[in-house]
């Protein structure tokens, strides 16, 4: 069965410091697609990034960076030198066209402290 | 231009109430969703529309009626609310069903509407 575990209910971190987010995912599907997405305490869902599992790079966007890592089935979202607006729940995600839906996993709450 | 539109923002009402949320989007999407994101931010599916025709519905209560008069909007109608169906609904929508390349989400999202029953 398809499923996105996220373990980590809640991490805090002091400012500056970095942080990873882990994610794994169940899926007997060689083509699937994962994401992650950010909640604000405004409540909007924020998209961030999106993985093809035939893409081959890992991606870096400014502060933040993804590793895919299929083998172990885990896509990790680090955050380097943290700040205080990263404060957010963060989901990973996962979609199967088989499926045509996406499953969020439980989110994990990311405290950034001043 | 707001894509996907929710309303109301705040709903609050009385148990035994019926009540709707209505959804659009402008983006010309054929598909469109209901999530119920609960108190422990859990974001679960309920519902995927196609061109107006119903493709997923998950197991949801009766109560919980979709309706899609156009590929543009999908409301959600709730009978009899019960103090459990307090949550933040969100609307979504999507270019298709179906992914392929490409590097953006494949879900537009809604603010939300956030559902209290008393």
């Amino acid at each position: 069965a398809q499923k996105v575990t996220q373990a980590q209910t809640e991490i805090s971190v002091v400012e500056k410091e970095d942080v990873t987010l882990d994610c794994v995912y169940e899926t007997r599907d060689t083509t699937y697609y994962l994401f992650w997405y950010k909640q604000p305490p405004s409540g909007e869902l924020v998209f961030l990034i999106r993985r093809n599992s035939f893409d081959e790079q890992n991606e870096i966007s400014g502060r933040y960076s993804w590793n895919f890592q299929k083998s172990t089935s885990s896509f990790n979202f680090t955050i380097t030198a943290s700040q205080v607006v990263d404060s957010a729940v963060y989901f990973c995600a996962l979609f199967m066209n088989r499926d045509d839906k996406i499953i969020f996993g439980k989110g994990t709450r990311l405290h950034i402290l001043p | 231009d707001t894509a996907v539109s929710q309303t109301p923002k705040y709903l609050v009402t009385q148990m035994g109430n019926d009540k709707s949320i209505k959804c659009e989007q402008n983006l010309g999407h054929d598909t469109m969703y209901w999530y119920k994101q609960d108190s422990k931010k859990f974001l679960k599916i309920m519902f995927s529309y196609n061109n107006k025709e119903l493709i997923i519905n998950e197991t949801v209560p009766n109560r919980f009626s979709p309706k899609s008069p156009d590929k543009a909007h999908l409301n959600l109608h709730i009978n009899s609310l019960e103090l459990g169906d307090s949550a933040v609904y969100f609307c979504a929508s999507s270019p298709s069903a179906r992914l392929g390349t490409g590097k953006r989400s494949p879900l537009h999202f809604g603010n939300g509407t956030r559902l209290t029953v008393t």
